[in-house]
């Protein structure tokens, strides 16, 4: 089975700039979690979709957006792009649900991530 | 809001041999879970092992372990017979009851030398 997979690996975008982020769950789950990971950090959550819907949101401005569409891929937006949004840009899936189906479905499975440079 | 710390930036060990990583949270939940994910340079986070706060016994993989300390807020991991193959970031995670919000700590960087 194919783990998640994030899409592009690597850009390079300029400020002022708008970049889109793809993410593929893994076959049958219906959560996708975003995390930003600026260099020698740990990563920081974003946003939580689950089943279409945004579940959860981290402290990020209103530049950040994200959806889920019913295939439950997801993009990740980055509108008027600064200096300091370089980093890497994690996705995550997992089985969780709005019931517990059981303690393993908080397990989240990542993606290798797409590395963002602004300059 | 829930914090992680992880206190050693960067530790170092030869192959073979047993290395234990720090971690300590701060949580008013009483139902959460923690994880150990690694992260090599490859990028792409890994879990290691998983540990719900309301089992008293400590989980283990194989040669991974955990030392919970639910009251001292405290989850270090132990690497035995260490492998270069361990080299890579570590990360303690913290995740609450319900949610699917994971808090990290700063990591661990580890480095295991031949």
């Amino acid at each position: 089975d194919a783990g998640v997979t994030q899409s592009p690996t690597h850009l390079i975008k300029t400020r002022g700039q708008h970049v889109t982020l793809r993410c593929s769950p893994i076959s049958g789950h219906k959560s996708v979690s975003w995390y930003q990971q600026v260099l020698g950090q740990g990563p920081q959550f974003i946003f939580q979709y689950y089943e279409k819907e945004e579940r959860g949101r981290g402290n990020f401005p209103d530049r950040f957006s994200a959806r889920q569409f019913p295939n439950y891929s997801s993009e990740l937006n980055v509108n008027a792009l600064l200096l300091g949004d370089s980093a890497l840009y994690l996705c995550a899936s997992s089985l969780w649900a709005d019931r517990l189906i059981s303690s393993g479905a908080n397990v989240l499975t990542f993606g290798a991530g797409s590395r963002l440079t602004v300059l | 809001a829930q914090t992680v710390t992880q206190s050693q930036p960067e530790m170092s060990v030869q192959e073979a041999e047993t290395v234990t990583l720090s971690c300590t949270y701060d949580t008013s939940e009483n139902n959460y879970y923690l994880f150990w994910y690694k992260q090599p340079p490859s990028r792409q986070m890994i879990l290691v092992i998983r540990q719900e706060a309301y089992k008293q016994q400590n989980a283990t993989e194989n040669r991974f372990s955990v030392n919970f300390q639910k009251a001292a807020k405290s989850f270090s991991l132990k690497i035995s017979d260490s492998q270069l193959g361990d080299t890579a970031m570590y990360f303690c995670a913290f995740m609450k009851q319900g949610a699917q919000k994971l808090v990290f700590g700063q990591g661990t960087r580890l480095t295991i030398n031949p």
